[in-house]
């Protein structure tokens, strides 16, 4: 599979600050996806990161509080805006279409978990 | 939009015994199926997936069965171990996997050694 690194791990953040969560894949990409689990739940999808235009937004989530970038086939960013406890989760992005995949498999990276206090 | 369900929510079996996850999608264009096992403090990691042309796909001790006239498809997980113990998502997606995946709510599996 590919080799996905996400930064930071984690973080501990104050209320009204921003983070963001850089995602590197050791190999070119069509697809990146950021995703957010929170605490004993399931995975929910934020957007679809575009290279080269703009992300791809999931019902109830918006550019201005969740704005992404992907400048490259390998590299994505995830900014969490004007941060509230509720934000506090894991944030995961994940990858699929690799040229050497036998088909459109898509992996996980390991996961940034962020703590709003 | 996809919708997928997945029971049950716990499940505890005995070391050496099966274990059995459901799930059921309601969009009849989802043609992808992947399995995933989270551990604690790691991202998803896909153990097994199918698609929509074929009924059953093993690797090991690792099996998939998939229903399309139900919508339903299974994990089955035999000769379990302790290191079976995490939790389990299924998703679909349409495109077989060129698309986004929709997530199951998740399986927590416990071994009893």
């Amino acid at each position: 599979s590919a080799v996905i690194s996400q930064k930071p791990s984690r973080d501990i953040c104050q209320r009204g600050t921003s983070l963001t969560i850089q995602c590197q894949v050791d190999s070119q990409v069509t697809m990146m996806f950021w995703y957010r689990q929170q605490p004993g739940q399931s995975l929910t999808l934020i957007a679809t990161a575009n290279q080269g235009s703009e992300a791809t937004y999931e019902s109830g989530f918006v550019i201005d509080k969740f704005p992404i970038s992907r400048p490259n086939l390998t590299f994505s960013t995830l900014t969490v805006s004007n941060m509230s406890p509720e934000d506090s989760s894991i944030y995961l992005c994940s990858v699929g279409g690799m040229n050497w995949a036998a088909h459109n498999e898509q992996f996980f990276g390991p996961g940034t978990r962020l703590t709003v206090l | 939009g996809e919708n997928v369900e997945q029971h049950p929510s716990t499940l505890s079996v005995q070391e050496g015994d099966s274990a059995v996850i459901k799930c059921t999608y309601s969009d009849s264009a989802s043609n992808y199926f992947p399995w995933y096992k989270q551990e604690l403090g790691k991202g998803p990691q896909l153990i097994i997936d199918i698609r929509s042309n074929v009924g059953e796909k093993k690797d090991q001790r690792i099996a998939v069965t998939l229903n399309k006239t139900a919508k339903h498809f299974s994990l089955h997980i035999t000769e379990t171990q302790p290191e079976d113990s995490a939790v389990y998502f299924c998703a679909a997606s349409s495109n077989f996997g060129n698309e986004k995946l929709t997530f199951g709510t998740g399986t927590r599996l416990t071994i009893i050694p």
